[in-house]
């Protein structure tokens, strides 16, 4: 994927976890971030867009941060419910089109 | 109710050819760039094609240009994504997704609940 995260993250119940989303001068570093939702089984729901703006209805315990070409998902107060695959995206410049990272399965504990 | 819904997945031979639709409602559909984004089974989100709300621009990954064409009915609130000259790789759900704005780079706040598309012999 043009955009690297990892494969996976964890943290128990109640715990705060950060998901990283690498990329590069062409997506990151000049154009806003996304994060999504995908819960097992449904399709994906936008969580962060600009970077750190929630759509209404998403928790505050979601947050986004982005610097130079690195982006970053926050969780705090992790639920079960949380359990999900999370996806970062931008628009790339050289390939004219959006690009997504390879996703993050969140696990709690 | 602000929706979207896919239709036209199918299984299909490699080399053959199918329309996808995505039928659009609750919204002034005119307004909105769309997108295509696919998952291939177990795999993450690749996004495959957009077009703008007045459908003259186009964009597509580079791994379907030449054998896929997105268009859009807006009079029918309705995006299309012809698919030709399928491959085993063109495996995947297919969702289509409306951007916040008339840009296809902008967030996607709503996305249908998938088509399942699978090419093999």
């Amino acid at each position: 994927s043009v955009l690297t995260q990892p494969p996976s993250a964890s943290g128990p119940p109640g715990q705060r976890v950060t998901i990283s989303c690498s990329g590069s001068n062409s997506n990151i570093r000049r154009f806003t971030v996304n994060w999504y939702q995908q819960l097992p089984g449904t399709a994906p729901k936008l969580l962060i867009f600009n970077s750190n703006q929630r759509p209404s209805g998403v928790p505050d315990r979601f947050s986004g941060s982005k610097s130079g070409t690195s982006a970053s998902l926050a969780v705090s107060g992790l639920r079960s419910e949380d359990e999900a695959d999370y996806y970062c995206a931008a628009w790339d410049e050289t390939l004219n089109g959006p690009v997504f990272g390879g996703g993050t399965k969140l696990t709690v504990l | 109710e602000v929706q979207l819904l896919e239709s036209g997945g199918d299984l299909v031979q490699p080399g053959g050819s199918l329309r996808l639709s995505c039928a659009a409602s609750g919204f002034t559909f005119a307004s909105y760039a769309m997108s295509w984004v696919r998952q291939a089974p177990g795999k993450g989100l690749e996004w495959v094609s957009g077009i703008s709300g007045s459908g003259g621009s186009t964009y597509y990954a580079d791994s379907v240009k030449g054998r896929f064409t997105i268009s859009r009915g807006n009079s029918k609130s309705t995006l299309y994504l012809q698919m030709s000259s399928l491959i085993p790789d063109d495996t995947a759900v297919y969702y289509c997704a409306k951007s916040f704005g008339d840009y296809v780079g902008d967030a996607f706040p709503l996305w249908g609940q998938g088509t399942m598309v699978t090419v093999s012999s």
